[in-house]
């Protein structure tokens, strides 16, 4: 079946510290893998996507590491700041191009 | 640039009727896709609309129904509404959809069903 699932459903970081989000998929098929940003009262938002071919892509503080062999994948949010304080989400590309949301991780920036 | 557009944002219904959500797509934007938000399912899939033809469906029942406009506006609607249909639902736009994964979420609607 198509399913991506979290390890931790929250995940508690110091303000500055370095935060890891972490994802287990089970489609191979996957073209790409996504995470996306969802803040209270607000719809998901985009943050970074890798294809199936790469094992990491970086953006502005956010990297994305891809470990097909064991079917995992992760977002690092270096210097977190309490703006970062939401509920991530991986998703990946189904069937026809749907997105296979993950059950979502929630993340606490302390002060 | 306007936002995905998602009306109303909050709606009450009693059990047995229908609803019609709205979703106003990223100009230019031809794709939009649905999904229901719950706590205990996550984000799931309802089904994806390109030039007004449904493309991509997911494993909702046949109450779950939808269409798209040639503005590439499109509606949702739910029949004979049920207690578990209670969820947020979250309209996402794109330019063409498949291959695609930048979205663009709507803030969606809550719909509460009682």
């Amino acid at each position: 079946g198509e399913s991506v699932g979290l390890h931790l459903p929250t995940l508690s970081v110091q303000e500055g510290d370095n935060s890891i989000i972490n994802c287990a998929y089970s489609n191979s098929a996957s073209d790409y893998f996504i995470w996306y940003k969802q803040e209270s009262g607000k719809g998901p938002q985009f943050i970074i996507d890798i294809r199936s071919n790469m094992d990491k892509r970086q953006g502005q503080r956010v990297t994305v590491l891809l470990n097909k062999t064991v079917k995992h994948l992760s977002l690092q949010i270096a210097a977190t700041q309490p703006g970062d304080s939401a509920v991530y989400f991986c998703a990946e590309t189904g069937r026809g191009g749907k997105l296979i949301f993950g059950q979502g991780t929630e993340l606490s920036v302390k002060p | 640039k306007a936002g995905v557009t998602q009306t109303p944002r909050y709606l009450i219904k009693t059990r047995g009727q229908q609803v019609t959500l709205s979703c106003s797509p990223i100009s230019g934007h031809r794709s939009v896709s649905w999904y229901q938000q719950t706590p205990g399912q996550g984000l799931q899939f309802l089904f994806e609309y390109f030039s007004e033809t449904q493309r991509n469906k997911g494993n909702f029942p046949g109450r779950f129904s939808g269409r798209q406009f040639s503005n590439s506006r499109s509606e949702m609607n739910v029949s004979t509404l049920e207690l578990g249909d209670s969820a947020l639902y979250l309209c996402a736009s794109s330019l063409e959809g498949r291959g695609t994964t930048e979205a663009f979420f709507g803030q969606g609607t809550r719909l509460t069903v009682v």
